[in-house]
Order: structure tokens, then C-alpha cells, then sequence
């Protein structure tokens, strides 16, 4: 079992529409959430981070942490075709530990 | 504030060569992280360096190596280079190599092994 999971898409939404993006993770002491976005031939920004249950919102992105069902979701209101990139999920242990990303899911966005 | 550099942006190598690529942290930042990305293979881990000692290594073979330097900045060294190491390599340096500070990355290394 691989320690974050996304679908790799591509997930495909017209501009306008929410995108959901999705992300599970296996480690159940995991502590902190971030999602990154990264372009084609650049390097991953930093977008998001959660570190509690319940969402956090910035903008017209929204963070969800369910720590429960091991489960972290970015949700992306009033997608824009500027927002079409890969969305990669990293999760980090207490402490010392590595943050480990998914593989990242494809998002497009058309006009 | 000036961000994370990676230096240099580009390199081709021979195969069996060795190589070192250059990290700066962002001013502060105290921890600094390496990952190969690769399309088949996403990021992957290599090593974190927290005031100049290694915290974390991934699973990478001995060829692989890093250091820190006192004033925060790595170095990543590839030795014995084959063809398979060709990625871009990634360095992100964080306040602090516990929990609640995100990591910043630099624009990477395109590393060609011919």
C-alpha cells in the first residue's frame, strides 16, 4: 500500500465548476497536510496546509482533514482554465518525519 | 525575501561520473530536504538535513549523499552516475523539520545522464 494515494486523473471541469481533488494516506500518526501545485516544468508551490479535522478555507480554496478515515480533499471553487495543473497531496508524521507526497492528480480546467 | 536557489539549473552528465548540486535555503530556514522527481515515480525522498544533520533518508542507494553546511546551506552528491539518476532534482527548505511548517521549494536541477 503506497503512504498517499490520488488518483492521477486527468479530472476534467469546466471554468466556473468546483474541482475535488483527493488524497488517502496510510500512516494513522500523520500530523500535518499540505497541498501542492505544480505546473508543467515547475517546481510544487505550496497552496494549502491543515493540520485539524474540519476544513480550512483560503480564497477560493478549501482544505478538508478527516483524520478518522485517513482522508484530506482540495477543493477548488470558480476553477479557472490558470488553475489547470497537477494538485500533489503531501503528509507528514510527528516529528522527524519525512513528508511524503502522492503522485500528484491532473487537473483541467476548459473555458 | 529571497526564495530557495538550486544550483546549477542544468547539467548533462556521463554515465559513471559523479555530480554535486547546490541548495540555498530561504534566510531562517534551518531544515532543507532533497526529492528526485521522475514522470513514472512522482517525488521521492532522499534526505533531510536539520542543523547540519541528516534526520531522514529515503530509499535511495549509498551513491547517493548529502551534507549541511552551518549556514544552512546542502549539497547532494551523485556518485558513479547511471543513466536511471537522469530527474529533476528538488530542495525544500522548511523553518523547522518538525510538524506544523510547510516546506518551500527551489526550482530544481535537471539532471541528463548520457
Amino acid at each position: 500500500q503506497k503512504e498517499v494515494e490520488q488518483n492521477s486523473g486527468p479530472l476534467s471541469v469546466p471554468e466556473g465548476a468546483i474541482a475535488s481533488l483527493n488524497c488517502t494516506y496510510s500512516d494513522r500518526g500523520s500530523q500535518s497536510f499540505f497541498w501542492y501545485r505544480q505546473y508543467s516544468g515547475k517546481s510544487p508551490e505550496l497552496i494549502m496546509s491543515i493540520y485539524s479535522n474540519g476544513d480550512k478555507e483560503d480564497g477560493r480554496f478549501t482544505a478538508q482533514l478527516n483524520k478518522a478515515s485517513q482522508y484530506v480533499s482540495l477543493l477548488i471553487r470558480d476553477s479557472q482554465p490558470s488553475d489547470s495543473a497537477t494538485y500533489l497531496c503531501a503528509v507528514k508524521g510527528r516529528g522527524f518525519q519525512k513528508l511524503v507526497f502522492g503522485t500528484g492528480t491532473r487537473l483541467l480546467v476548459s473555458p | 525575501k529571497a526564495g530557495v536557489t538550486q544550483t546549477p539549473r542544468y547539467l548533462i552528465k556521463t554515465r559513471g561520473q559523479q555530480v554535486t548540486l547546490s541548495c540555498s535555503p530561504i534566510s531562517g530556514h534551518r531544515s532543507v530536504s532533497w526529492y528526485q522527481q521522475t514522470p513514472g515515480q512522482g517525488l521521492q525522498f532522499l534526505f533531510e538535513y536539520f542543523s547540519e544533520t541528516q534526520r531522514n533518508k529515503g530509499n535511495f542507494p549509498g551513491r547517493f549523499s548529502g551534507r549541511q553546511f552551518s549556514n544552512s546551506r546542502s549539497e547532494m552528491n551523485v556518485s558513479t552516475l547511471e543513466l536511471g539518476d537522469s530527474a529533476l532534482y528538488l530542495c525544500a527548505s522548511s523553518l523547522s523539520s518538525t510538524d506544523n511548517y510547510g516546506y518551500t521549494f527551489g526550482s530544481g536541477t535537471r539532471l541528463t545522464v548520457v
